[in-house]
């Protein structure tokens, strides 16, 4: 099982370019989420979707954009870059039941700098 | 909103310590609790998940306790090796979605 695949691994880009990172999961897992990690710091919500079609924002979304066209894929898009989203992401997933959400399963991460 | 706090930022212990690492959250209104594994430079792994409604759960030399009125979860590991060695993060589930507040992290070295 491959779990949570992210790519790229690393990416630089410039100021006001535009980029897509991409996150696709093997665990049929309905509920997936984006979150960025800054040095020393916790993670932060950018967006989450609760299935094929649904997307909702987290508490950081300003800057980005997703969507959710399969229970796989769920791409975050970065529309002119700014040296603020210079972070590293993570993309996760995590089973549903009855009861809500479960454990949460992690990608690598996605190391971007923006210069 | 839900604050989430993990004291100390950092700690070294010898091989053979028990570990004990606290997480404080503000909120009591919480889904579930659970904590995380971070190496350098990898993703997060789940370690134990703690639902809303119990107080401790385990896995092998990992114990975990959840007290909702005072605020607080420990995460205990017994007799400490140098592969425990790691980023341990506290995350507090704030809804049915999934959704995690997220501590800073507590960076544990286990020097042999």
């Amino acid at each position: 099982n491959a779990g949570v695949t992210q790519t790229p691994k690393f990416r630089i880009l410039k100021i006001g370019q535009s980029m897509t990172l991409q996150c696709t999961q093997d665990m049929n897992h309905n509920y997936m989420y984006w979150y960025r990690q800054d040095p020393g710091m916790g993670l932060k919500l950018i967006y989450y979707s609760v299935g094929a079609g649904i997307t909702d924002k987290g508490e950081v979304p300003n800057g980005y954009n997703v969507s959710r066209s399969t229970t796989e894929d769920f791409p975050l898009r970065l529309e002119l870059a700014a040296p603020s989203q210079t972070s590293v992401y993570f993309c996760a997933s995590s089973y549903s039941n009855s009861g809500g959400a479960g454990e949460l399963f992690f990608g690598e991460g996605s190391r971007l700098t923006v210069l | 909103k839900q604050e989430v706090t993990q004291i100390p930022a950092a700690l070294s212990v010898p091989e053979g310590e028990n570990l004990v690492l606290n997480c404080s959250f503000t909120d009591s209104a919480i889904y579930n609790l659970q904590w995380f594994r971070q190496d350098p430079g990898k993703g997060l792994t789940s370690l134990l998940l703690i639902q809303s409604s119990q107080r401790e759960q385990t896995s092998g030399r990992l114990n975990a306790s959840l007290d909702k009125s005072s605020g607080r979860s420990t995460l205990y590991i017994a007799a400490s090796q140098p592969g425990d060695s790691a980023t341990y993060l506290c995350a507090v589930g704030t809804d049915s979605w999934g959704k995690l507040q997220f501590g800073a992290g507590t960076q544990v070295v286990v020097t042999p």
